[in-house]
């Protein structure tokens, strides 16, 4: 049971490239979310799911994309990477929302030059 | 979350139970009450998670004010292992979490 999984560890983008940051489930979870750390900041959500087909915005949306075909993949998408999404990127998965615990993956550290 | 404040930094001495507070002032009847912690270059780890009665847990002791509008994340007998940014987060009941801006433990043997 590997949890919540993550790739990359790390990237680097130069300003207008396009990525997508992967994360992929393995519990069986229906919620699953997407999060940015700035430096000694909190986090943020950005984007979250309730279910293959279902996704919505979070406090922090402009300038991604996801998509969740699958119960296990929730991918983020970056289309034009601009310096302010420099940051720490954190996946996480739950079974019922905010009625359980969240797990987190170990995170993409993206910087954007 | 401006609305879920928290002290910047704590020091405990080890072996001694600490006492983490938030202040979630503007939480709802059906907001759910999560902690979480942090290390360095990790991801954050759940602690504990409640929505009106105290609750405990192997990690830790959440205790809920009467009126909600604050809680204490206890650790009975803080380890070294223990020193990490500690995260309060209102969940309203639905999809979201809020989080605030962390509380960083320090535990001096």
């Amino acid at each position: 049971n590997a949890g919540v999984t993550q790739t990359p560890k790390f990237r680097i983008l130069k300003i207008g490239q396009s990525m997508t940051l992967q994360c992929t489930q393995d519990m069986n979870h229906n919620y699953m979310y997407w999060y940015r750390q700035d430096p000694g900041m909190g986090l943020k959500l950005i984007y979250y799911s309730v279910g293959a087909g279902i996704t919505d915005k979070g406090e922090v949306p402009n300038g991604y994309n996801v998509s969740r075909s699958t119960t296990e993949d929730f991918p983020l998408r970056l289309e034009l990477a601009a310096p302010s999404q420099t940051s720490v990127y954190f996946c996480a998965s739950s079974l019922s929302g905010t009625r359980s615990p969240q797990f987190f993956g170990p995170g993409t550290r993206l910087t954007v030059l | 979350d401006a609305k879920t404040t928290q002290p910047n930094s704590m020091e405990s001495n080890e072996e001694e139970p600490v006492h983490l507070p938030c202040n979630h002032s503007t939480i709802s009847g059906t907001d759910y009450i999560h902690w979480y912690r942090q290390l360095p270059s990790q991801g954050p780890e759940y602690v504990i998670h409640g929505l009106t009665s105290n609750v405990n847990n192997r990690m830790a002791s959440l205790a809920i004010a009467e009126d909600r509008k604050s809680s204490t994340l206890i650790l009975h007998r803080a380890t070294l292992r223990d020193a990490a940014v500690y995260y309060c987060s209102r969940a309203p009941a639905g999809n979201q979490f809020y989080f605030g801006t962390g509380t960083s433990l320090t535990v001096i043997p």
